[in-house]
């Protein structure tokens, strides 16, 4: 497969466990926020989203936590199975504005099985 | 099936060879665009389209030409291929400009300029 980033800061977590991947995100303005997964040799896949008026939003096993004070994301996966390794980026836009997404660099998740 | 689809996945070229890179979506998005995927750099974004005619440059457009002239097709083209063009690059659209409901990505093209 495709070598995503040589360089990711890499979490290791023990299957059944639950994952927690951080995001800092750059940009006060920024008022709706998405998570993508990437697994090898794929393109970036669209996991959940949460718009700055929430600061809490649940999918099926994860759940977007958004801190605007501190301008920080993280997306909590539930026990984290091996089909759960992948590479997770956090990404902002400005909806108001005429500016595309912006992505972080990812995070690599690598499941013990 | 909805779907961004890339044309090749794997590329070997050499230096100062032109080519290009189709890129396809069948949902009848208005935005697309092309991003490079370096390690330690992330997604990056090349250029972007908000419509058919409409292109506009991301944050690395050096290098690189598109075109809309179809609302389906977003082709990248890199008229004088350099190695530091050697990149994993991928396509997106969405239906809004502002990606209020996330981008669909495609599969990647695997560049090689020797």
């Amino acid at each position: 497969g495709e070598s995503v980033g040589l360089h990711l800061p890499t979490l290791s977590v023990q299957e059944g466990d639950n994952s927690i991947i951080n995001c800092a995100y750059s940009n006060s303005a920024s008022d709706y926020f998405i998570w993508y997964k990437q697994e090898s040799g794929k393109g970036p896949q669209f996991i959940i989203d949460i718009r700055s008026n929430m600061d809490k939003r649940q999918g099926q096993r994860v759940t977007v936590l958004l801190n605007k004070t501190v301008k920080h994301l993280s997306l909590q996966i539930a026990a984290t199975q091996p089909g759960d390794s992948a590479v997770y980026f956090c990404a902002e836009n400005i909806n108001s504005g005429n500016t595309p997404l912006v992505f972080g660099k990812g995070t690599r998740l690598s499941v013990i099985a | 099936e909805a779907q961004v689809t890339q044309n090749p996945r794997y590329l070997i070229t050499v230096t100062g060879k032109k080519l290009t890179v189709t890129c396809s979506q069948n949902m009848n998005h208005e935005y697309m665009s092309w991003y490079r995927q370096d390690p330690g750099l992330g997604l990056r974004q090349i250029y972007y389209s908000m419509n058919v005619e409409v292109t506009d440059k991301g944050d690395v457009p050096e290098g690189y030409k598109v075109s809309r002239k179809e609302k389906r097709n977003f082709p990248l083209i890199l008229e004088s291929p350099s190695p530091n063009q050697t990149s994993l690059y991928f396509c997106a659209s969405s239906p809004h400009d502002r990606g209020l409901v996330g981008y669909t990505f495609g599969s990647g093209t695997r560049l090689t300029v020797v």
